[in-house]
Order: C-alpha cells, then structure tokens, then sequence
C-alpha cells in the first residue's frame, strides 16, 4: 500500500503570508498526486490535481508542484478564506486511493 | 452544474447494514467517463476512500473493507448506493460521494455531496 505523510500537520499563518506544505509518498507515484481544502462542515474541494493543474475556478495563488515522492502545495499569500485543513491524495496505484492526513492552516 | 446528494438514515445500530444513497443530479450519471465514489471521515480526522463503481456496474473496493461493502448503481434513478455489513462504532463517520472523471489516464474527485453523518450506536 502506498502511503502518505503530510507536513507540518499544522501551521499558523498571517493573511498575506506565503504558505507551502509538503506531501510524501511511500514509493514513486508519478505526478500522480491531488490537493484538496477542506473547511469545517464542508466536503472537501479540489484544488490541484496532476501535482501541478490548477482546477477550473481556484484562485491562481494556488500552485502544486513535485514528481516522484516529493510534492508541495504553496499559497502566494493566504487570504482569509483559505484558513482551512489541506489533504494529498494520490491515485497512482488505482483503483485504491489514500489521503494524506491533513495540514490545519490556522490563523496566527 | 452537477451536484451530489447524499441520503439514509443517521444512525444505524451496532452489526446492522448502513445503506445510504447519492443521488446526482444536473448530469446523467451514465454520461460521460466517471466513476462515482463513497468516501468518509471520522470526526475530527482523515479521509478514507470506501470504494468507486462505473455504470457498467463495475467496482472497486479498499481492500480493508471489501469483505463489508457493495456498491450499486440505478442508472433509471441516477443515484449509486452504499451498504456497509456488519456495522461498528468505528463506522461512525460523515460519508460523502463524490464523481471521479477519468482523463487520460489522470483521476481526481472533482464534485463532492456534502456529506451526511451516520452513527454507529444502540
């Protein structure tokens, strides 16, 4: 099974602070790793996928980058309403796909 | 705009059968390359992926609950299904659905329902 690590699990930040956090794989999963924000209550939204596409509708100071087992996701410069809890999720080894456990981004 | 709707009761007793139903709507479910999801979250953790099916009515389970789970679709309804055997209290989660368009080899859940709470409890 592949598995994922995320880090930090949490973070505090300022509104306009640039914000990056970091997903592991267990082994290499290609390019084949998503983003997602999730804000209490609510279902998850896709932010990223393909480590690097920006999905139709998020705003551009989102950004996704790595290959292999080394991924990040950065915000510019975090807006209020992007405090929230971030996943990874991979689907290289589909049809099974595993979350990473979260980063909490709080406001400091 | 395709939405996801998530529906079944909320509390299910402990070794019954948890049944819940997404309903999709602003799209057929039988269009297009998709497959639709079951997901779910503990309280206060991470999320776990429960299993996909294509309308052909081919599935895909997680291996650590495969023995448990079936999967369905009503293509005539445009809503797919859950069951989950053998219930315990660590079931108890919020269950999602979600649709995973296939492109060009590339997957992802694009749309989500928003969630419903099912308890696991006498």
């Amino acid at each position: 099974d592949i598995q994922m690590t995320q880090s930090p699990s949490s973070l505090s930040a300022s509104v306009g602070d640039r914000v990056t956090i970091t997903c592991r794989a267990s082994q290499s999963i290609s390019s084949y790793l998503n983003w997602y924000q999730q804000k209490p209550g609510k279902a998850p939204k896709l932010l990223i996928y393909a480590a690097s596409s920006l999905q139709s509708g998020v705003p551009s100071r989102f950004s996704g980058s790595g290959s292999g087992t080394d991924f990040t996701l950065t915000i510019s410069s975090l807006q209020p309403e992007d405090f929230a809890t971030y996943y990874c999720q991979q689907s290289y080894s589909t049809p099974i796909f595993t979350f990473g456990p979260g980063t909490k981004v709080d406001i400091k | 705009q395709v939405q996801l709707q998530e529906s079944g009761p909320g509390l299910v007793k402990p070794s019954q059968t948890l049944s819940l139903t997404c309903t999709v709507s602003g799209g057929s479910i039988s269009s297009g390359s998709y497959y639709w999801s079951w997901i779910r979250q503990p309280a206060g953790k991470g999320l776990e992926w429960i299993g996909r099916i294509y309308t052909s009515g081919s599935t895909n389970y997680n291996p650590s609950l495969k023995s448990r789970v079936t999967i369905s679709v009503d293509t005539s309804k445009n809503q797919f299904s859950l069951k989950l055997s053998s219930v315990t209290a660590a079931d108890t989660a919020v269950y999602y659905c979600a649709r995973e368009p296939m492109v060009r080899g590339v997957t992802y859940f694009d749309y989500w329902g928003q969630g419903t709470l099912v308890t696991v409890s006498s």
